[in-house]
């Protein structure tokens, strides 16, 4: 199994709260991505990285950010928690390289928005 | 812009019973690769297969078989004599090499195998 630890596994807060989930990894691979899951969407994409410090936009990035100060570890944040964004949010990893090396899931943060 | 259409939503049926999952997706990427994954009722979500756009071979591994074809823009997955374990959430995902290897996925099939 790919070295992937989400951190909490479950989670319920408050509107307005903020909000940190944190992705682990011991894979040393470059690519991380951070997903939500919600029934009839399969899963929808927030944002990724590609390096330390190097991060992007997913298509649903709107009331989320992201920080990657290290290979291993990536952070995302919901600064003000709606009730819009409780959801199953997952953790990805990947190699990335000429091949397109399949990306390889946590086990998932249940969060709920109360 | 690409998109990955599953039109099943839930398939039941007895084991022993073969299943059908369909595939269709859409790119404007002359390289692409796609994928499946499945997500049992415990809620991981475990990689199956990767193809590239490249390689129309069909692939099988032990029970589950994969049909591409480019023709049709579909990756379907079968699988063979079902079983109670096989019942999970089946995702088809299409990722572009152009994208930062972005994944973007269908919505999922339930697959419920009855003993």
């Amino acid at each position: 199994d790919a070295g992937i630890t989400q951190s909490p596994r479950h989670k319920v807060t408050e509107t307005g709260t903020p909000v940190t989930l944190r992705c682990h990894q011991t894979e040393n691979h470059r690519y991380m991505y951070w997903y939500r899951q919600d029934p009839g969407h399969g899963l929808r994409l927030i944002h990724y990285s590609y390096g330390v410090k190097d991060t992007d936009k997913g298509e649903v990035s709107d009331g989320y950010s992201v920080s990657r100060s290290k290979t291993e570890d990536f952070l995302l944040t919901l600064e003000s928690a709606t009730s819009s964004q409780t959801s199953v949010y997952f953790c990805a990893i990947s190699e990335g390289g000429r091949e397109s090396q399949p990306q390889h899931f946590g086990d998932g943060t249940r969060l709920s928005i109360l | 812009a690409q998109k990955v259409t599953q039109a099943q939503t839930e398939i039941s049926v007895v084991e022993k019973e073969d299943v059908t999952l369909d595939c269709v997706y859409e790119t404007r990427d002359t390289t692409y690769y796609l994928f499946w994954y499945k997500q049992p009722p415990s809620g991981e979500l475990v990689f199956l297969i990767r193809r590239n756009s490249f390689d129309e071979q069909n692939e099988i591994s032990g029970r589950y078989s994969w049909n591409f074809q480019k023709s049709t823009s579909s990756f379907n997955f079968t699988i063979t004599a079902s079983q109670v374990v096989d019942s999970a959430v089946y995702f088809c995902a299409l990722g572009p090499r152009s994208n930062d290897y972005k994944l973007s996925f269908g919505a999922g099939t339930t697959v419920t195998v009855r003993a």
